[in-house]
């Protein structure tokens, strides 16, 4: 059973648009919810991540939304930079056990 | 304070061969992963390790992967044999343990290429 599901698979949008990634999760004791992004011959690298005692997370133009009650949560990345192309990864994980991550949405932004 | 280190960076073998990739942690880090990483799967975990014990051994990955970890600060990940589809990019991660954990942080990777 896959834990954490995330869609789209990729994604494109302009430059200056709101690109919206969505996770959802399985386990109902998973407590912090990390998003990673990977550019292309890199690495996965933390980007943002929350805790659900808050249902939103700010940092920049990256937001996280968090809905505990659907067990759903999302990465906005606002005003797109084409420098914001990569892939993103959510994960979850109760940090005491294994993560799991999510099979990434590989994001776009044309100028 | 040092990041993950993998080495080598990249790895080419001929089908049949032993490889070992090896990892050192973030010091301070109590846990470690293996991840193989390709474009089709994305990140498929292959073991994990808690102070040094085995906690998920990545399930249909057991027959020709075995990862160790000697000591805290140092890890191994065998494939015997390898494979053509063994081919991929393999990732070493670290974490904090529990309670206000910090993230995963990721190495370099090895790139293995098996002809």
């Amino acid at each position: 059973q896959q834990q954490v599901k995330q869609s789209p698979q990729s994604l494109t949008v302009w430059e200056g648009e709101t690109a919206i990634l969505n996770c959802s999760y399985e386990d109902s004791t998973f407590d912090y919810f990390p998003w990673y992004h990977q550019f292309p011959g890199e690495s996965p690298a933390l980007l943002i991540a929350i805790r659900p005692v808050s249902n939103k997370k700010e940092d920049g133009r990256f937001t996280i939304f968090f809905n505990k009650r659907e067990k759903k949560f999302s990465l906005h990345i606002a005003d797109s930079q084409p420098g914001d192309s990569a892939t993103y990864f959510c994960a979850a994980t109760t940090g005491y056990q294994n993560f799991y991550f999510g099979k990434g949405t590989s994001l776009t932004v044309i100028p | 304070d040092a990041g993950v280190t993998q080495t080598p960076r990249h790895e080419v073998a001929e089908k049949g061969q032993t490889i070992i990739l090896k990892c050192e942690p973030v010091s301070g880090h109590n846990d470690l992963f293996w991840y193989r990483q390709t474009k089709i799967q994305g990140l498929e975990l292959l073991s994990y390790f808690r102070s040094k014990s085995l906690m998920e051994d990545g399930g249909a990955f057991k027959d020709r992967f075995k990862a160790e970890m000697l000591n805290s600060s140092f890890s191994t990940l065998k494939i015997q044999p390898t494979e053509p589809k063994d081919s991929a990019v393999y990732l070493c991660a670290s974490s904090r343990t529990g309670g206000n954990q910090d993230t995963q942080y990721f190495g370099p990777g090895t790139r293995l290429l098996v002809l």
